[in-house]
C-alpha cells in the first residue's frame, strides 16, 4: 500500500498569498497517477488536479500541480476567499487507492 | 447534467447492516467505474472499493473484505454499497465517486455523490 504524507497539516495564510502544499509518497506513484482534491465543510471533495499536473475541467489556473515519483506539490498562486479549505492528495495508480491525511488552508 | 445522487441519512445499531444507494444520471451508466469512499467525522478520506457497472465485478479494500458488498442495477443506473456488522467506528459520511476515464485503476474521481451520513449508535 502506498502511504501519502501531506505537509503541513495546517497553514495559515492571508488572501492574495501563495500556498504551497506537499504530498510525499512511500513509494513511486505509477505514471504520476496523482490527484488533488479540495473539500469544504459539508461538501464532497472536488477534483482539482489529475495526472500530477493537469487541471480538471473548470478549475482556475490559480491552481497548479507538479512533481513525479514520490514528491508532489499543489500550488495556489494567489489565495482567494473561496480557496480556504482542506486539500487532499490521492494516488490512483495502484490498488488500494490511497489518500493523504489532508492540509487545511485557513485564513490568517 | 452528470450527477450521482445518494440515499438519505441512516441511523443503525451496532451489529446491524446498512445499504447505501447511488443513482447515476446524465451519462451512460455502464461506461464508467464507480468507487466508494468514506470519511469519519473530522477525519480524512478512506477508499472502500470499486464496482464495474457493466459486468458487476468488484474489488474491495482489504480492511473491508468480508463486510462490504457492492452491487449494481443497470435498469435503474444505481449502485449499492452494503456494510455489515456495523460498529461505532463505521460512523462516517459515505460517498460514491465516478472515475474520469475508462479505467478502474488509473483515473481520478471527477464526479462525487453528495454523501450519505451513517451513524452507528446504541
Amino acid at each position: 500500500e502506498i502511504v501519502l504524507t501531506q505537509s503541513p497539516g495546517t497553514m495559515s495564510l492571508s488572501p492574495g498569498e501563495r500556498a504551497t502544499l506537499s504530498c510525499r509518497a512511500s513509494q513511486s506513484v505509477r505514471s504520476s497517477y496523482l490527484g488533488w482534491y479540495q473539500q469544504k465543510p459539508g461538501q464532497a471533495p472536488r477534483l482539482l488536479i489529475y495526472g500530477a499536473s493537469s487541471r480538471a475541467t473548470g478549475i482556475t489556473d490559480r491552481f497548479s500541480g507538479s512533481g513525479s515519483g514520490t514528491d508532489f506539490t499543489l500550488t495556489i498562486s494567489r489565495l482567494e476567499p473561496e480557496d480556504f479549505a482542506v486539500y487532499y492528495c490521492q494516488q490512483y495508480g495502484s490498488s488500494p487507492i490511497t489518500f493523504g491525511g489532508g492540509t487545511k488552508v485557513e485564513i490568517k | 447534467q452528470v450527477q450521482l445522487v445518494q440515499s438519505g441519512a441512516e441511523v443503525k445499531k451496532p451489529g446491524a447492516s446498512v445499504k447505501v444507494s447511488c443513482k447515476a444520471s446524465g451519462y451512460t451508466f455502464t461506461t464508467y467505474y464507480l468507487h466508494w469512499v468514506r470519511q469519519a467525522p473530522g477525519q480524512g478520506l478512506e477508499w472502500m472499493g470499486i464496482i464495474n457497472p457493466s459486468g458487476g465485478s468488484t474489488t474491495y479494500a482489504q480492511r473491508f473484505q468480508g463486510r462490504v458488498t457492492m452491487t449494481r442495477d443497470t435498469s435503474t443506473s444505481t449502485v449499492y454499497m452494503e456494510l455489515t456488522s456495523l460498529t461505532s467506528e463505521d460512523t462516517a459520511v459515505y460517498y460514491c465517486a465516478r472515475v474520469s476515464g475508462k479505467m478502474a485503476i488509473g483515473d481520478a474521481f471527477d464526479i462525487w455523490g453528495q454523501g450519505t451520513v451513517v451513524t452507528v449508535s446504541s
